[in-house]
């Protein structure tokens, strides 16, 4: 079974600093990694994906994150932080092109001005 | 292209009762599936739909259920409900015959249980 752990059900940066939100996952077989966001009151809005290829992804608002297979992880980043990245950030995984997607507790994002 | 719409975006129901959420894919989209978040639980898989047939499923009791129609439109129901089932119900769609994880999501119904 999949399952997804991210470290900091909280994280505060400044604006203009790194934003680095971690994630580890499990799976029995390559997975499908995802990240997403929520803003407040809003759905789950995808930020970035891997599947194959890359293990360097690029999503949108500046955001990236990596594929380490030898570490289980998935860690997004983005070099400087805006106002407008506050928000919760739920990473994911899917087992096959037939799973469903499993995501992790999530973590919320403050930046503080 | 309209997003996915989920109807209706609050409602209050009490211990016992039961209700009914309903989600509009995005045109065109085949599979559906929905979610219950909680702060507690964050976001649980409750069941997946594609071409009016379960593909997936949770955790959940029997108590939930949900269904499709020919044209994608997705239901879920909850029975005889408690105040554990207060929680935020999300519905998401997704364009391709196999799942790809790329899930478009609505704003959801958030259910009050008294």
């Amino acid at each position: 079974a999949q399952s997804v752990t991210q470290l900091g059900s909280h994280v505060s940066v400044s604006e203009g600093a790194l934003v680095l939100l971690r994630c580890n996952y499990s799976s029995s077989v390559p997975p499908y990694l995802f990240w997403y966001v929520q803003y407040p009151n809003q759905g789950l809005q995808l930020l970035l994906k891997y599947t194959t290829g890359a293990t360097l992804v690029k999503g949108i608002n500046g955001f990236e994150a990596e594929f380490k297979k030898s570490e289980t992880s998935f860690h997004l980043t983005k070099p400087s932080a805006h106002m407008s990245d506050a928000a919760e950030y739920f990473c994911a995984v899917s087992a096959t092109s037939y799973d469903k997607v499993i995501f992790g507790p999530g973590t919320s994002l403050s930046v503080i001005p | 292209k309209a997003g996915v719409t989920q109807t209706p975006r609050y409602l209050i129901k009490t211990r016992g009762q039961q209700v009914t959420l309903s989600c509009s894919p995005i045109s065109g989209h085949r599979s559906v599936s929905w979610y219950q978040q909680t702060p507690g639980q964050g976001l649980q898989f409750l069941f997946e739909y594609f071409s009016e047939t379960q593909r997936n499923k949770g955790n959940f009791p029997g108590r939930f259920s949900g269904r499709q129609f020919s044209n994608s439109r997705s239901e879920m129901n909850v029975s005889t409900l408690e105040l554990g089932d207060s929680a935020l119900y999300l519905c998401a769609s997704e364009s391709g015959t196999w799942s790809t994880g790329e899930l478009f999501f609505g704003e959801g119904s958030r259910l009050t249980v008294l």
